[in-house]
């Protein structure tokens, strides 16, 4: 079965800095797509950036870019000059290509900005 | 605004009770994904429906259905109420549940009180 894991429930940093969230995840699937969602205060779920796996090239939006480690299977979310707009849960999921299209979530990472 | 609505946003009950969620999908979107929440964790798949049809099942317990119309509005039955079941309900959908592009798109939940 797969799995995602974020080792950060917390993480603060300063507003106009970089901060960097963690996510790593199993599976034994070759093609499969991987998510970073927001979750903001109101409790709408946002996607923020997805990567398919086949593709070398990391995905970038903007200020939000990630770092896709496919044989270490890891995923990491780096978002540039922090806003206080960025605070909210983070979460990292998966969604397999071949097998049903459910998502699976990791148990999120709460980020806070500090003015 | 995803396009995906939830009726209620809110909802409290007693234990023992049984209440309905409501979801309409985006315009055009043939999928329709239930997901559960509790107390700031990652979401839980419940279950999928594609055009009226049961795609996919995850962790949905037995006191819980759910099902989809042909307007393809889709509503998630829970019965037998416990205090556990206490959460936020996401729907989402998507255009064809499966695909490359296929993206979720998120509903703005429904939370559920059982007192």
């Amino acid at each position: 079965a797969q799995t995602v894991t974020q080792s950060q429930p917390e993480m603060s940093v300063q507003e106009a800095e970089t901060v960097t969230l963690s996510c790593t995840y199993d599976t034994s699937e070759s093609d499969y797509y991987l998510f970073w969602y927001k979750q903001p205060p109101s409790r709408q779920m946002i996607l923020v950036i997805r990567q398919e796996a086949y593709k070398q090239q990391n995905a970038t939006e903007n200020r939000f870019s990630v770092n896709f480690q496919k044989a270490a299977k890891s995923f990491s979310l780096k978002i540039s000059d922090s806003q206080l707009g960025d605070a909210a849960m983070y979460f990292c999921a998966y969604r397999g290509y071949s097998s049903a299209s459910k998502i699976i979530f990791g148990s999120g990472t709460r980020l806070s900005i500090r003015p | 605004d995803s396009g995906v609505t939830q009726t209620p946003k809110h909802l409290i009950t007693a234990t023992g009770q049984r209440v309905t969620l409501r979801c309409s999908p985006r315009s055009g979107d043939l999928s329709v994904y239930w997901y559960q929440q509790s107390l700031d964790q990652g979401l839980q798949f419940l279950i999928q429906y594609y055009n009226g049809e049961e795609r996919a099942k995850g962790n949905i317990l037995e006191r819980f259905s759910a099902q989809q119309f042909p307007d393809l509005h889709s509503e998630l039955n829970l019965s037998s109420l416990e205090l556990g079941d206490s959460a936020l309900y996401f729907c989402a959908s998507s255009p064809s549940g499966r695909g490359a592009t296929d993206t979720q798109y998120f509903g703005p939940g429904t939370r559920l009180t059982v007192l």
